[in-house]
């Protein structure tokens, strides 16, 4: 079974900083680009990063660049979003995502809370 | 950056009814647009791809159309499973951004 679980989700103070995991399984995951959307509670979806297949070019949308960081470990299957400097309005549901056609696989979602 | 207009906000509608979403570019995407339905408290599920391709496993009442800037999703006979939020999303290039539009909430009537 195709499956995206991520992980490393919770409360943080603004100023604050997190890890978020997703682990792949039931296909090849070096040979797909990997994303991170996140969703704002009551609101859109709002995509956030992408990397490529060997994690040498990664794009970020403009209100987390410089904050945020997307990484991969294909031996492990592994895709990961190190967040810095959060702030209130990056709370929200992450979800990682599989770019196969468009967005065709998505984790259950880790909810990221920024709060004093 | 490509911003992604979705029109209607809200849409009412009944159990048998043909619905039509419309999501504009504000530029040219070609047909790198995608369409997804999410319910309350679930992922997103991707319905259509490269405008107008049936995901595997989605029923064949919905459809996609469109290029360019103009696209629309239409369920052809809406069902009381369809009742959720629809996002388009354009992913143009992977070296660009990949914006969804605000979503359309499709409600019973």
């Amino acid at each position: 079974e195709v499956r995206l679980v991520e992980s490393g989700g919770g409360l943080v103070q603004p100023g604050g900083s997190l890890r978020l995991s997703c682990a792949a399984s039931g296909f090849t995951f070096s040979t797909f680009w990997m994303s991170w959307v996140r969703q704002a509670p009551g609101k859109g979806l709002e995509w956030v990063a992408n990397i490529q297949l060997d994690g040498s070019e990664k794009y970020y949308v403009d209100s987390v660049r410089g904050r945020f960081t997307i990484s991969r470990d294909n031996a492990k299957n592994s895709l990961f979003l190190q967040m810095d400097s959060l702030r209130a309005e990056d709370t929200a549901v992450y979800y990682c995502a599989r770019k196969g056609n468009a967005f065709d696989i998505w984790g259950q979602g880790t909810m990221v809370t920024v709060s004093s | 950056d490509i911003q992604m207009t979705q029109s209607p906000s809200t849409l009412s509608a009944s159990v048998g009814d043909r619905v039509t979403v419309t999501c504009r570019a504000s530029q040219s995407i070609s047909s790198w647009l995608a369409w997804y339905q999410q319910k309350p408290g679930k992922a997103p599920k991707l319905l259509i791809y490269r405008a107008s391709s049936l995901e595997s496993g989605v029923p064949s009442r919905f459809s996609g159309s469109g290029s360019g800037t103009e696209f629309t999703l239409t369920i052809s006979s809406l069902q009381p499973d369809d009742f959720a939020t629809y996002y388009c999303q354009q992913y143009r290039s992977l070296s660009e951004t990949w914006t969804f539009g605000q979503g359309t909430k499709v409600e019973i009537k």
